[in-house]
């Protein structure tokens, strides 16, 4: 059964930083792309990065680009964002995706985490 | 970015009857090389993440009841619910997947 289970939501500070985490378990990790994808409180869905499954290819929404970091490390079954200069903005319940595919190329998303909670406010 | 738009933004409809959710791309999305269109349809039920419900258009996820059917090409889709059960109350998204991913803002769909 897949799992993805994130970690590392919070209360934080405008300006502050933030690393969110994602557990993969219950597939060959290093066979997919991975993303990450938010939902503000009452809002639909944005995605927010992508990562292919070698960390070739990365990409970033416009609205987080220089500020948020993705990666992964597959000896780990792990993915990660690192959120810096944080906004108001930027608070969302942040899910982490599994891609269907191994390149991050066309991202569809077949499975999902439960998310965790990102608040920025001061 | 592609914009995703859907309609209506709720809707109401009675057990057993059809539901039908409309997606419009503002930019075609088939593929020219494999004549697909990169069009998926996600069901979100309160208080629980986004579930794949059908990619390539129409294609249905396994396991996913066959009373959910998606049809369309190029920039115009729809989701249909042929009969409505109490437990298909949700927000239904459509996402496109042929460039940078975007999302529709959703259609919540209740019981009338």
């Amino acid at each position: 059964e897949v799992q993805l289970v994130e970690s590392g939501g919070g209360l934080v500070q405008p300006g502050r930083s933030l690393r969110l985490s994602c557990a993969a378990s219950g597939f060959t990790f290093d066979d997919y792309a991975m993303h990450w994808v938010r939902q503000a409180p009452g809002k639909g869905l944005e995605w927010v990065s992508g990562i292919s499954w070698n960390s070739g290819s990365i990409g970033y929404a416009d609205s987080v680009k220089g500020r948020f970091t993705i990666s992964r490390d597959n000896a780990k079954n792990s993915l990660y964002l690192q959120m810096n200069s944080l906004r108001a903005e930027d608070t969302a319940l942040y899910y982490c995706a599994k891609d269907s595919q191994w390149l991050a190329s066309h991202p569809l998303f077949d499975y999902w985490g439960q998310g965790t909670l990102v608040t920025v406010s001061s | 970015d592609i914009v995703m738009t859907q309609s209506p933004d709720s809707l109401a409809v009675s057990l057993g009857e059809r539901a039908t959710i409309n997606c419009k791309s503002s930019q075609s999305v088939l593929y020219g090389s494999n004549y697909k269109n990169y069009l998926a349809w996600y069901q979100q039920k309160p208080g629980q993440p986004p579930k794949l419900l059908i990619y390539w258009a129409s294609t249905r996820e396994s396991g996913v009841p066959d009373r959910f059917s998606g049809s369309g090409s190029g920039t115009d889709f729809t989701l249909t619910i042929s009969s409505l059960q109490a437990e298909d109350v949700a927000v239904y998204y459509c996402q496109q997947y042929y460039s940078t991913p975007t999302f529709g803002q959703g259609t919540k769909l209740e019981i009338k």
